[in-house]
């Protein structure tokens, strides 16, 4: 089964800028999505198809895949920005869909 | 905005069968793809199944099979899903989730979860 490899935390200071990584193979072949969630909520879609931003979420949201590495992006971070990220992916092949382990954004 | 119900909290007995329901807001269970994601406690997001309504189509991830039952009743708008033969590993919150058909690739449309307890 595909697996999609994510840092465990990653912590950034307000006002600046948050890099969270999907790593797996050839990932830039496959269209890359993004989950917000805080604590006691359910995940919120951030960003899917690799770059595109839902209605209602912030530019500061960004996404990229190229290669083996998808990264979203948060700029101008805000303590609000604090929670769980996971990056997923549908496999066309298999028609599995899949969660990378998450990543957990502190602000310092 | 679209938003998914779900069914509240559950405490079962190993071995014991669980059924969570999901309904959609305001429009008919054809406009969307469901899928079940569950988490079990302190841990990440697992993918288990999905039910495409309008095709009439169920697809469950392999560590499920067998075990899984996903169901979906025109009548009442409501999607299902069921776990047999629970154990205490199967203890999680599990979140219904759903796009507008066709998509099934990602999720715009979370439920707030529903916690299921296996314990003796």
């Amino acid at each position: 089964s595909f697996v999609l490899a994510q840092p465990p935390s990653v912590s950034v200071a307000p006002g600046k800028t948050a890099k969270m990584t999907c790593g797996g193979s050839t990932l830039g072949t496959k269209g890359i999505n993004w989950y917000q969630q805080k604590p006691g909520q359910a995940p919120v879609l951030v960003i899917h198809s690799d770059t595109d931003r839902p209605s209602g979420i912030p530019e500061r949201f960004s996404g990229s895949n190229s290669g083996n590495t998808a990264t979203l992006t948060i700029s101008r971070v805000e303590a609000g920005d604090e929670g769980d990220y996971y990056c997923q992916m549908w496999n066309s092949s298999t028609d599995y869909v899949t969660f990378g382990g998450g990543t957990k954004l502190t602000v310092l | 905005q679209v938003q998914m119900e779900q069914s509240g909290a559950e405490l079962k007995k190993p071995g014991a069968s669980v059924r969570i329901s999901c309904k959609p807001s305001g429009g008919t269970l054809s406009r969307y793809t469901f899928s079940w994601v569950r988490q079990a406690p302190g841990q990440g997001l697992e993918w288990m199944g999905r039910i495409v309504p309008v095709l009439r189509i169920e697809f469950y991830a392999p560590k499920f099979q067998g075990r899984l039952s996903i169901t979906a009743d025109k009548a009442t708008t409501t999607a299902y899903m069921e776990l047999t033969g629970l154990k205490p590993d199967d203890t999680a919150i599990y979140y219904c989730a759903a796009n507008t058909f066709p998509t099934k690739s990602f999720f715009n449309y979370w439920g707030p979860g529903a916690l299921v307890t296996v314990s003796s």
